[in-house]
């Protein structure tokens, strides 16, 4: 059962706009929130990540927004990068019991120049 | 900067052979996982381990079994490698303590070829 997912499989931005990327949750014990970046043939790289006391956090051209009501939170790259093409991964984690991560399946994401 | 260092890039092996993926983190961090990746399926977590000598399954325990004999390694076997069991092997490492504890810190991948 996926308690993380990407429903977008794929999503193509021209340069210099806006690239939104979507995650929804199921487990309402999750309490931190991750996302990652991954090229090919490299492991993923940790980008930026938010607190469930929060709803937003910036981190340069990259905002994580959470939205605990609904489960969802999204990734903003603004503006976008040829070099931004990658897959990207959301991630959960939960307050208690292991200390691993639930992963989403990804979302590919093509700047075009 | 954490590192995390895989010792093989890319394997090849014979269905039936016994494999070792080997994997140090340099940053004392309690917990460390392999995971594997695989298209359409994301990141699955295969084992982790929270102390040395502890480890737990994942999702996919299956034909797979691991040694943490220190705290910095982290090794993944492969008992009998099946074709099934060609992926992306990543292996990870997160803190266990503080702010971000939870934060996991990747390997560059073990990329295997079981023929």
């Amino acid at each position: 059962d996926q308690q993380v997912k990407q429903n977008s499989p794929s999503l193509s931005v021209q340069e210099g706009r806006i690239s939104i990327l979507n995650c929804d949750y199921t487990n309402s014990m999750f309490d931190y929130f991750l996302w990652y970046k991954k090229y090919p043939a490299e492991g993923p790289t940790f980008l930026i990540s938010i607190s469930s006391i929060k709803d937003k956090n910036e981190d340069g051209r990259f905002t994580v927004f959470l939205n605990k009501s609904a489960k969802h939170l999204s990734l903003h790259i603004v503006p976008s990068q040829p070099g931004d093409s990658a897959v990207y991964f959301c991630a959960a984690s939960a307050k208690t019991g292991a200390n691993n991560l639930f992963f989403g399946t990804g979302t590919r994401l093509t700047v075009i120049p | 900067d954490v590192k995390v260092t895989q010792s093989s890039r890319y394997l090849v092996k014979r269905t039936g052979e016994k494999v070792f993926l080997e994997c140090v983190q340099d940053m004392d961090h309690e917990n460390m996982f392999w995971y594997r990746q695989d298209p359409g399926l994301g990141l699955r977590l295969i084992y982790f381990s929270y102390d040395v000598k502890m480890k737990e399954k994942g999702d996919i325990p299956e034909g797979y079994s691991v040694s943490r004999e220190k705290k910095e390694r982290f090794s993944l076997i492969l008992e009998s490698a099946s074709t099934n069991q060609t992926s992306m092997y990543l292996c990870a490492s997160s803190p266990g303590t503080g702010g971000k504890r939870n934060t996991i810190y990747f390997g560059e991948g073990s990329w295997l070829t079981v023929v």
